[in-house]
């Protein structure tokens, strides 16, 4: 089954204690991103990745890390952590290729507390 | 991208028809548009992607007119489980350009009732 998976589901962590939440496709996709979604402000892309090696900024990478060592895998990483990255994470890939790509597929989520 | 702009919220009763209108004047000629589905604390799910005229899935139709600034999403005979929120993304297919973002506005909460 074609799918992206985020691990964990559900975190409560403290002020500055780092953390990576994981993210796995099994599509062989090229492109993956990482997005947050918060009350009133929508889905905002916090880093993507073109191919292995190949990431940059979205539109809020601050305080957030991530890297692209293999295709499948595409971690988040807050070395940091502070209140304000409380939220709900969402990973997604989807494929260069075809008149399809615009076909995202997201992972269940990953609800971070940060207190 | 294109700007898109739709209604932030729309009731409806089951076994009816719901019809979604997104507005992207700008929309440039290379630009596909795509409505994803979004259920409360899940991930956004592909529901339906064109470029002109009609598309029909197993879920939905998607009207694009001939100027394509507009687009409406068709859920026929809608159930209490389509509630959701709707999101009308333009842009374009081939993104390497464009940086690999899809965008996503406030989208279109619908909510059914019984």
């Amino acid at each position: 089954e074609a799918q992206v998976t985020q691990n964990p589901r559900y975190l409560i962590t403290v002020t500055g204690k780092k953390l990576t939440v994981t993210c796995s496709q099994n599509m062989n996709h090229e492109y993956m991103s990482w997005y947050r979604q918060d009350p009133g402000l929508g889905l905002r892309q916090i880093y993507y990745s073109m191919n292995v090696e190949v990431t940059d900024k979205g539109d809020v990478p601050e305080g957030y890390k991530v890297s692209r060592k293999e295709k499948r895998n595409f971690p988040l990483i807050l070395e940091s952590p502070s209140p304000n990255q409380t939220s709900l994470y969402f990973c997604a890939s989807r494929s260069s290729l075809g008149a399809r790509n615009t076909e995202a597929f997201f992972g269940q989520g990953t609800r971070l507390t940060v207190v | 991208l294109a700007k898109t702009t739709q209604p932030i919220s729309m009731d409806s009763y089951e076994g009816q028809e719901v019809n979604i209108t997104c507005s992207h004047n700008n929309i440039a000629t290379n630009d596909y548009i795509t409505w994803y589905q979004q259920f409360p604390s899940q991930g956004p799910r592909f529901i339906i992607q064109g470029y002109k005229t009609k598309v029909t899935n197993e879920v939905a139709s998607l009207f694009i007119p001939a100027d394509r600034k507009s687009s409406t999403l068709s859920l026929p005979r809608v159930s209490l489980s389509d509630t959701a929120v709707y999101y009308c993304l333009v842009g374009e297919v081939m993104i390497k350009a464009a940086g690999n973002k899809l965008t996503f506005g406030g989208g279109t909460r619908v909510l059914v009732k019984p």
